[in-house]
């Protein structure tokens, strides 16, 4: 079984459009984050969500709008993409005391 | 604020040598240290942990010691293997504020060749 899983891994779309990002975890944790990764591997987090509350927003563009329906659902929604959104995506969830990702998702931007 | 720097790679070694990539951090409170590898194409996996002073991390050959006193968490393996081949991040955990963030390292890329 899959612990954090993320769809879809590959994500083509030309600039301007809205997409998502889902991410689910099966492990039980009430935490979970979203981290960016640039073309360099630079690693970056963008939110963390408590139990469907937000708690981490690392200034990122409010055309980036998590979502939690519930405590194992963390979906990534992007508004009017751009260029420099190009990047790999991971979710990650937290519990003891270790943070645990999922295969991530590769966005290219046209 | 907290932040994490690993030496550059990419590092190139042959099969079975001695493989050191180092990693210091900076943080105000007591964070716990990780180092995290991603093979190719894949998500990111944990690889050994430490959560206090003078605690050693070990798995699949690979270990860490926390040193305070030197605030570093440097990572070794006694033999490489070509299967090891993969980026390496160093990173630390602060829950200052809640929410347990990770911060990461720049990444070390290393490649083992026969």
């Amino acid at each position: 079984d899959t612990a954090v899983s993320q769809t879809p891994k590959y994500l083509v779309t030309q600039m301007g459009n809205d997409k998502s990002i889902k991410c689910e975890q099966n492990l039980g944790h009430d935490t979970m984050y979203w981290y960016k990764q640039d073309s360099k591997k630079f690693l970056k987090i963008m939110f963390s969500y408590n139990n469907k509350e937000l708690i981490i927003n690392e200034t990122v563009p409010n055309r980036f709008s998590p979502k939690s329906p519930d405590k194992a659902h963390l979906n990534l929604h992007i508004n009017s993409l751009e260029l420099g959104d190009s990047a790999v995506y991971f979710c990650a969830s937290y519990g003891g005391e270790t943070q645990y990702f999922g295969p991530g998702t590769r966005l290219l931007v046209l | 604020g907290d932040s994490v720097t690993q030496m550059e790679g990419p590092v190139t070694l042959s099969e079975e040598a001695f493989l050191t990539i180092n990693c210091t951090y900076t943080a105000t409170g007591y964070p716990s240290l990780f180092w995290y590898v991603q093979y190719p194409g894949e998500g990111l996996q944990l690889l050994l942990k430490a959560t206090k002073a003078d605690d050693k991390g070990s798995n699949k050959g690979f270990e860490a010691t926390y040193r305070k006193e030197t605030t570093s968490f440097h990572l070794e393996k006694g033999s490489v293997q070509v299967s090891d081949s993969a980026v390496y991040f160093c990173a630390l955990s602060d829950s200052a504020g809640g929410g347990n963030k990770l911060t990461f390292g720049t990444g070390t890329q290393l490649k083992v060749e026969l």
